[in-house]
């Protein structure tokens, strides 16, 4: 069964950190570079970051760089995302996806059910 | 890296076909034919639909197309079906840094 599952999201406090993990199953990921997007409740679908096959690059929207860092272990077949100080605007599902190409740039063609991250008091 | 616009809402009844626009610039859209297209029904994983502007993955049914004219990207669905009843997605590639950039959205309902 081709899947990517996400998990390691939570409740947490604003400023904390969280550790988001993905792992493919029936996947080959190894070969493609790896995205993580996120859904906040109502609003529509964004990029956050990706990276190549090989780790060799990481890209990060405005909106988190500076505070999270994306990371793969092609060996584990898992995809990270480190979060830091956390915001209330960080609160969303997050997917995490594969892309068509290895350097991430031509379509996300499977994608995890996601996990949810909620940033409160 | 402002989000691509889509209309909010579109419409159209069983068979029939609806026409949804992603609005962007020269930096994205205009400038690179990365555009793809995603369905998403709330509570699960989004489908490609569409890459490179007009490549469908196997599997999604051709009754999916795209197509791209300056800074504005469209996909339409021929034939609709109500299980097309979804969110629909574009985004484009936006240069080296930003490989991914979404449109605002738009709900698909059918009639």
């Amino acid at each position: 069964q081709v899947q990517l599952v996400e998990s390691g999201g939570g409740v947490v406090q604003p400023g904390r950190s969280l550790r988001l993990s993905c792992e493919a199953s029936g996947v080959i990921i190894s070969d493609y570079g790896m995205h993580w997007v996120r859904q906040a409740p109502g609003k529509g679908l964004e990029w956050v970051a990706g990276i190549w096959y090989d780790g060799s690059q990481k890209y990060y929207a405005d909106s988190v760089k500076g505070r999270c860092t994306i990371s793969r272990d092609n060996s584990r077949k898992r995809l990270y995302l480190e979060m830091n100080n956390l915001r209330a605007e960080d609160t969303a599902v997050y997917f995490c996806a594969r892309d068509q190409s290895s350097s991430g740039d031509d379509g996300m063609d499977v994608w995890g059910q996601g996990t949810t991250v909620t940033v409160s008091s | 890296q402002s989000a691509l616009t889509q209309p909010p809402s579109a419409s159209g009844s069983a068979g029939q076909s609806v026409t949804i626009s992603c609005t962007g610039t020269s930096s994205d859209i205009g400038g690179y034919d990365y555009v793809s297209w995603y369905q998403h029904h709330p509570g699960k994983a989004p489908k490609l639909l569409i890459f490179e502007v007009s490549a469908r993955p196997s599997g999604v049914p051709d009754r999916f197309s795209g197509s791209k004219s300056g800074n504005t990207a469209s996909l339409t669905v021929s034939g609709l079906q109500a299980e097309d009843e979804a969110d629909y997605y574009c985004s484009s590639f936006a240069g080296t840094n930003i490989p991914y950039v979404f449109g605002t959205g738009t709900k698909v309902t059918v009639l």
